[in-house]
């Protein structure tokens, strides 16, 4: 079940700065645990692209970014291109369930 | 190269069993907690279970959703983490995953596999 909420779809052009939230809980985010972004392909494994709220792993270009406040996180991407179309996904920690969490999922479609 | 691939998958009739291998190459295997994911068709990401490296005991956890009817296993000689999945129902119909845990990052997922389908039908 997911219990963090993202959009379901945002889109940008070329160029353009787009966001997707993330929104949980006092049980998972809010309670302090790391929040990490996805990006997957289609028909592709996940891909981390955000580990620990804001860090990028080697080779994720910077025009990816996190952030974290209270009991929501965002991703960020400047200068969208077209390899960036895929769905994105954030993850953490759920102190209640015992378990790791994902979100809704978000598509991001450039135009 | 660091790499996972996944293999076990196919088409069951419900009530069935089935074992998804997940074949580590490239890092100290032991070392490292080994987690599998799903996603069903057209559906979000979600987490099955995991399995400790033996640093940590080797323990298991596993999601609400599944608990019961799944169990994780590891083979470190042959770096090859094993789900077992019993009395297959159609909602388990789904893409399964494994992951490993990011080395410094807890709880995060760093190196995946490519997938293995499982359709549960009659």
């Amino acid at each position: 079940q997911s219990v963090l909420t993202q959009p379901p779809s945002v889109s940008g052009a070329p160029g353009q700065r787009v966001t997707i939230s993330c929104t949980g809980s006092s049980s998972n985010i809010g309670a302090g645990y790391d929040v990490h972004w996805y990006q997957q392909l289609p028909g592709t494994a996940p891909k981390l692209l955000i580990y620990a709220n804001s860090n990028r792993p080697s080779g994720v270009p910077d025009r990816f970014s996190g952030s974290k406040s209270d009991t929501s996180a965002s991703l960020a991407i400047t200068g969208l291109q077209a390899e960036d179309e895929a769905d994105y996904y954030c993850q953490s920690y759920d102190s209640s369930l015992r378990a790791y969490v994902f979100g809704t999922g978000t598509k991001v479609t450039v135009l | 190269e660091v790499q996972l691939v996944e293999s076990g998958g196919g088409l069951v009739q419900p009530g069935r069993s089935l074992r998804l291998s997940c074949i580590a190459s490239g890092f100290t295997f032991g070392d490292y907690t080994m987690s599998w994911f799903r996603q069903a068709p057209g559906k979000g990401l979600e987490w099955v279970g995991f399995i400790r490296g033996k640093v940590y005991g080797g323990t298991t956890e596993y999601a609400a959703s599944v608990k019961g009817r799944i169990s994780i296993s590891r083979d470190d000689s042959k770096s090859i983490a094993y789900l077992q999945m019993n009395s297959l129902k159609t909602e388990d119909t789904a893409v399964y995953y494994c992951a490993r845990e990011h080395p410094v990052v807890p709880d995060s997922f760093d190196i995946w596999g490519q997938g293995t389908m499982v359709t549960v039908s009659s």
